[in-house]
């Protein structure tokens, strides 16, 4: 089964840039769009990245995707980082059947 | 503003059925624009994709959970369900419903993310 790794956590000083990456099981991650979404304590997840690299309306410019074949991973880089940036992040991906993939998570602290 | 909320007991026992049921308000659960999908979160555990429906009926299910689960649409109520078979302590979880946009055109974040998201409920599964 296809399957999508993350660090489980990650930490950054504020104003300084910080990289996720998500790293696909199988087959070229390239090939199926990723999507990146923010989660704070106590909410539903909310959508930073669409399509490897597309931001969604309000989401910063600080935030970027991007995706390196040559390690099949996808990455979330956010720079210029605020205390509000700290929250968990997943990578989420889908397999040729129609079935969703999430990563499993990475915290990021922002200290 | 296409909104959406779960409901359903808060508390099942092991080895009964958990039934969730998510009602969506501001667009029509059969418009061809949406595909609908449950989603959970085990407490301080990452996202798992449960399942999804389109509004052909055609049904995905995560091949973990194939064999438990059953997600249906009513359309007269403009909702749809999650029926997840015999229950264990792991499958206590925060339950997320949520859909897709097919519709580039009116999609808030791409076709391939989750749009919207329901509040969650949380589902303990004890005796």
């Amino acid at each position: 089964n296809f399957m999508l790794t993350q660090p489980h956590s990650v930490s950054e000083s504020p104003g300084k840039t910080v990289t996720i990456s998500c790293t696909g099981s199988s087959g070229s991650i390239a090939s199926n769009y990723v999507q990146w979404y923010q989660q704070r304590p106590g909410s539903a997840p909310t959508t930073v990245i669409y399509e490897d690299n597309q931001r969604p309306s309000g989401v910063p410019d600080r935030f970027s995707g991007s995706i390196d074949s040559s390690s099949n991973s996808a990455s979330l880089t956010i720079s210029g980082l605020k205390t509000e940036d700290e929250a968990d992040y997943y990578c989420q991906s889908y397999d040729s059947s129609n079935h969703e993939v999430f990563g499993g998570g990475t915290k990021l602290t922002v200290l | 503003q296409l909104q959406l909320q779960e409901s359903g007991p808060g508390l099942v026992k092991p080895s009964e059925t958990l039934s969730l049921t998510c009602t969506v308000s501001g667009g029509s659960i059969s418009s061809s624009d949406y595909y609908w999908a449950w989603i959970r979160q085990p407490p301080g555990k990452g996202l798992e994709w449960i399942g999804s429906i389109y509004y052909t009926g055609s049904t995905y299910y995560n091949p973990s959970l194939k064999s438990r689960v059953t997600i249906s649409v009513d359309t007269s109520k403009n909702q749809f369900s999650l029926k997840l078979n015999s229950v264990t302590a792991a499958d206590t979880a925060v339950y997320y419903c949520a859909n897709k946009c097919t519709d580039p055109r009116i999609a808030v974040a791409g076709v391939h993310a989750f749009d919207i998201w329901g509040q969650g409920t949380m589902v303990t599964v004890s005796s």
